[in-house]
């Protein structure tokens, strides 16, 4: 069956490390993306991708980065990671086409002490 | 820019009963998706039901069903017969015409307590 995965599914860094998120998905979507959830705040993008070399920036962008090199993978890259990025990241996929849904991976806890 | 509005932080409902989640939001956009998801203690996102604004049908999905008004741009979530199953947080999206980019607009989510 197709899936998309995240890993790891926990990590705890240190401030100023570079951290990369990993996200691969085997449904063969075009579009990918990145979103953080905070309490209160739901869930808020942080990056998306339409196809492979394109990416764009979402509404909470400083301090991530993305690339896509490949349809399956969009590893986020935290540059030097910071406390205000302590959250949970999810990874989604979904087509271009008008009726469908967006799926999600599980989840990564990320805490920055 | 779109926003979405999930006004109710905390609700709970006595088990086999009823209860409604509220959210609207704002957009000028005429032609738009609307989902709610709920999330359990695992994390997982999963999509209860979906809304295309174009259809005036509300949605239904087994116990699940939607009160859509678009004029009010609001977007209700009805559960019926409320199991123990059905706690957890539930977030309502936006998300704008397929031809203008597929990502979410998320609320800021309501968590159900289902009381045995």
């Amino acid at each position: 069956d197709a899936e998309i995965t995240q890993s790891p599914r926990h990590k705890i860094t240190e401030t100023g490390r570079q951290v990369t998120l990993a996200c691969h998905q085997t449904w063969n979507h075009n579009n990918m993306f990145w979103y953080r959830q905070d309490l209160g705040h739901g869930l808020r993008l942080i990056h998306y991708s339409y196809g492979v070399q394109d990416t764009n920036k979402g509404e909470v962008s400083d301090g991530y980065s993305v690339s896509r090199s490949n349809t399956e993978d969009l590893p986020l890259t935290l540059e030097s990671a910071a406390s205000s990025q302590t959250s949970v990241y999810f990874c989604a996929s979904s087509e271009s086409l008008r009726n469908t849904e967006a799926f999600f991976g599980q989840g990564t806890r990320l805490t920055v002490v | 820019a779109q926003t979405v509005t999930q006004s109710q932080p905390e609700m709970s409902v006595q088990e086999a009963e009823t209860v409604t989640l509220s959210c609207t939001y704002d957009t000028s956009e005429s032609d738009y998706y609307l989902f709610w998801y709920k999330q359990p203690p695992s994390r997982q996102m999963i999509l209860v039901i979906r809304q295309e604004a174009y259809k005036q049908q509300n949605a239904t999905e087994n116990r699940f069903s939607v009160n859509f008004q678009k004029a009010a741009k609001s977007f209700s979530l009805k559960i019926s017969d409320s199991q123990l199953g059905d706690a957890a947080m539930y977030f309502c999206a936006y998300r704008r015409p397929y031809n203008a980019g597929n990502m979410l607009t998320f609320g800021g989510g309501t968590r159900l307590m289902v009381k045995p």
